[in-house]
């Protein structure tokens, strides 16, 4: 079994719709989690590091940790055609981490 | 700001031949150095990761080798390219301490022919 596990899509939506991107993972023992975005032929850009179940906002972006189910979230709001990427979940364990294989989403105007 | 560059963007190399990487931070002081490979739909590999000068740690034995002469600067290598080898590389840095999130370069598209 994988450590972190992640839908590859593609996720296609239209302009204006609400996005949820979402891992699971098997090691109760991560503590920190992050959401990276990667457009084509670029190296990953973090969005979100969030520690405690819970949510985080920043802008258009929310990222939710449930600890008990081991299951994070990605929600985009009003989504753009500029977030057209492949996003990234990685979860840390100390100096380990685990990046989920990621999620292309696709922003049709 | 910190900020990460990582050269070339794109390098087509023949087989057998030899390869340097090269990724450099600035602003900021001791960072923890990494390099990974990233396939399509596989995700991203850990190859090495530094945590100071001359300090290597390797995750997946390979054809590669990884040095880090001065603080802020990582080199990928590799005496003789295989086929395999071919792939999109990625170095990250982060903070020094646990659990810092990790900020990545552009990449170099490595191909072999």
């Amino acid at each position: 079994q994988k450590e972190v596990e992640q839908d590859p899509g593609p996720l296609s939506v239209p302009e204006g719709a609400i996005v949820s991107l979402n891992c699971t993972y098997s090691n109760s023992a991560f503590q920190y989690f992050m959401w990276y975005r990667q457009y084509s032929r670029k190296g990953p850009e973090l969005l979100m590091y969030t520690y405690s179940s819970g949510n985080k906002e920043d802008g258009r972006f929310t990222a939710q940790v449930d600890k008990s189910s081991k299951y994070i979230s990605l929600f985009i709001r009003d989504s753009q055609p500029s977030d057209s990427a492949t996003y990234l979940c990685a979860m840390s364990n100390f100096n380990k981490f685990y990046f989920g294989s990621g999620t292309k989403l696709n922003v049709k105007p | 700001s910190q900020t990460i560059h990582q050269w070339p963007a794109t390098l087509v190399q023949p087989v057998g031949s030899p390869l340097s990487l090269e990724c450099t931070v600035e602003g900021t002081s001791n960072p923890n150095l990494y390099w990974y490979r990233q396939a399509a739909g596989r995700g991203l590999q850990l190859l090495f990761y530094s945590v100071g000068i001359g300090q290597i740690s390797s995750e997946v034995p390979q054809n590669l080798s990884a040095s880090r002469p001065q603080d802020r600067q990582f080199i990928l290598s590799s005496k003789k390219l295989l086929l395999s080898d071919s792939g999109f590389y990625l170095c990250a840095w982060s903070k020094t301490g646990l659990n810092q999130p990790q900020h990545f370069g552009d990449g170099t598209r490595l191909s072999i022919l």
